[in-house]
This record gives C-alpha cells, structure tokens and sequence, in this order.
C-alpha cells in the first residue's frame, strides 16, 4: 500500500501549457504539503493545506493554484508553464502539522 | 527565519566504515524537531531519523544515530557499518513546534558515496 502517491511521476510539456500534479495519502493525515527541487537539489516548501484550508502560501507565482477537494487530496495545477518550473515536485503529509512529513515519490516536470 | 546549513556538499566512505554527516541549524525557537532525510537515485525522500529538541538523549535507528548538541545548534549524523545501499543524498530538516503545519527548512544537502 502506497502511502503518499502522486501521478503522475515524469512529465515532460512544452512551454505555455497547462498541467495538474495529483497526490494522494491514504494515511489518515490532515495536513499536505507542496515541495520544489530545483535542479540543485534544494527543497523549498510552496504551499501547505490543513483540513482543506490553505495555511501556507510562500512567494510562489500565481500560476501555481494548489487545490484540496478532500483531506486526502492536494493537486496542483500550474498555468502558462515556464523553463524555470522544470524541477521535482514532491508532496508531504503529516497529522497535525505537527508531526514527521512522509513524502510522495515526486513528479519530475521538464518543460521545453 | 529557520537557517539549516550543510557544509559537506560531498563525502565518500568505504563499506562497512563509519561516517559522520554535519548539520548546523540557526533558530531563536527552543522547541522543534530535526530530521534527516535520504534521498537514493530513486528521488523517494526517505525518513532516516527523528530528533525532538526536548529530549537530551541523541536518537538512534539501527546503524543511524545523530549526535544532538542544542547548545551549540548542531545535529551530525552518524552512519555505522556503511553499507553500498547507504549511498544517497543526506538532507538535513528543521521543523519548529511554534504553531502548526511548520513547513520543513531543509539543507542543501550531502551527497554520500558508498565505496566498495
């Protein structure tokens, strides 16, 4: 059983479209998280979602729109992709937002 | 705002040493948890091992243990027994206990080499 999964896990696209990233917990937790690797490596928290409602918005463009349809769910939906999205995007669940962040598989985006 | 800094971009071992990763935080918070990832080829961040603050004892998984020094804002990792698997990015995670849903503030990391 996956724990924290999220689809899909490579996706390559050309400038100026539009894509969605999906995650799933099926762990029973109440907190979600968005995450970027860029190309050095460094993760650097986007967004975070408590019980649906959005809690945590670092400056991230407005083409990124986080969305929470359930406490199990938290997609992202990225808008006129740019070169510079090309990164790893991983999503992260915990209980409480307290407690140890267990992450997705993470989604390579590569933008040509 | 939370600092994690990692001073060793890379590091190799030989199988079956010991290795010690660095970690240094900078925080005005006296409660908080640290972490250490793993992150192998595959790219899945893996939990490694957990430290509350609040707890003088240094936590320990198997061959992994840290070695936690509030005072001095370090939190080193230790990895016995090194074994090919081990081979992976290392990063080093800060959480404050403040108020919740804390994002994680992650180093940039240590690349470690497993030499057979």
């Amino acid at each position: 059983d996956t724990a924290v999964s999220q689809t899909p896990k490579y996706l390559v696209t050309q400038m100026g479209n539009d894509k969605s990233i999906k995650c799933e917990q099926n762990l029973g937790h109440d907190t979600m998280y968005w995450y970027k690797q860029d190309s050095k490596k460094f993760l650097k928290i986007m967004f975070s979602y408590n019980n649906k409602e959005l809690i945590i918005n670092e400056t991230v463009p407005n083409r990124f729109s986080p969305k929470s349809p359930d406490k199990a769910h938290l997609n992202l939906h990225i808008n006129s992709l740019e070169l510079g999205d090309s990164a790893v995007y991983f999503c992260a669940s915990t209980l409480g937002g307290l407690e140890t962040q267990y992450f997705g598989p993470g989604t390579r985006l590569l933008v040509l | 705002a939370q600092t994690v800094t990692q001073s060793q971009p890379e590091m190799s071992v030989q199988e079956a040493e010991t290795v010690t990763l660095s970690c240094t935080y900078d925080t005005s918070e006296s409660n908080y948890y640290l972490f250490w990832y793993k992150q192998p080829p595959s790219r899945q961040m893996i939990l490694v091992i957990r430290q509350e603050a609040y707890k003088q004892q240094n936590a320990t998984e198997n061959r992994f243990s840290v070695n936690f020094q509030k005072a001095a804002k370090s939190f080193s990792l230790k990895i016995s027994d090194s074994q090919l698997g081990d081979t992976a990015m290392y990063f080093c995670a800060f959480m404050t206990l403040f108020s919740g849903n804390t994002p994680l503030v992650f180093g940039k990391g240590t690349r470690l080499s497993v030499i057979a």
